[in-house]
């Protein structure tokens, strides 16, 4: 089975302030892809990154980054000199590459005030 | 880029009305789509997947005479809510993915609202 856990319900910040939301997974799978999505008010599903299990490296795309430890099973998103446009919900999700089904994280509500 | 279109955004309908969502893909052909379940505030279940020209595999507990799913052409796949109930109220979205597009791509979702 798999599970995709994002421990923070709610975070809040000021504009500027860098923030990390944190993601866990489970697998038993050695082959997956783990995803980051925005989800902002209007409702759509913006997809942001998707990580090969394979490739460790840490990705950087303008003030957002990414943190991928096999080891400690997690896949971490910050991002640096929060705006308020950033304010969103936020879902990690894994995929088996096999069924191609992706598992959602409960999501971390991002709030970034001016 | 893959671009897949969820229409209608919103609907709101009468209870024991039937509603139809249609997801396409704009422009790749996708193998597989996904529909997936969003209650307020909560995760993205997913309800079933569909393969172009094969029966919906439903996720445990989704009702298939319930929620029909038909994806007969690689570029539509649809959803309908049969005999629709408040509770059936939700936010619905697809994704879809194909030989040709990068990971997969969601819909812009649509809201139901059943009165």
């Amino acid at each position: 089975a798999q599970k995709v856990t994002q421990a923070q319900t709610e975070i809040s910040v000021v504009e500027k302030e860098d923030v990390t939301l944190d993601c866990v997974y489970e697998t038993r799978d050695t082959t997956y892809y783990l995803f980051w999505y925005k989800q902002p008010p209007s409702g759509e599903l913006v997809f942001l990154i998707r990580r090969n299990s394979f490739d460790e490296q840490n990705e950087i795309s303008g003030r957002y980054s990414w943190n991928f430890q096999k080891s400690t099973s997690s896949f971490n998103f910050t991002i640096t000199a929060s705006q308020v446009v950033d304010s969103a919900v936020y879902f990690c999700a894994l995929e088996n590459t096999n069924a191609g089904k992706s598992t959602f994280g409960d999501g971390t509500t991002l709030t970034v005030k001016p | 880029g893959a671009v897949v279109s969820q229409h209608p955004s919103r609907v709101i309908c009468k209870s024991g009305t039937s509603v139809k969502i249609e997801c396409r893909s704009l422009d790749f052909q996708a193998t597989t789509m996904f529909w997936y379940r969003q209650f307020p505030k909560q995760s993205l279940m997913l309800m079933a997947t569909s393969n172009e020209g094969s029966k919906a595999t439903y996720e445990q507990g989704v009702e298939k005479d319930k929620f029909l799913i038909n994806h007969a052409s690689l570029t539509l796949s649809t959803l309908t809510v049969t005999s629709a109930h408040p509770e059936d109220s939700s936010f619905y979205i697809c994704s879809a993915t194909g030989a040709r597009s990068y990971g997969y791509t969601f819909g812009s979702g649509t809201r139901l609202t059943v009165v």
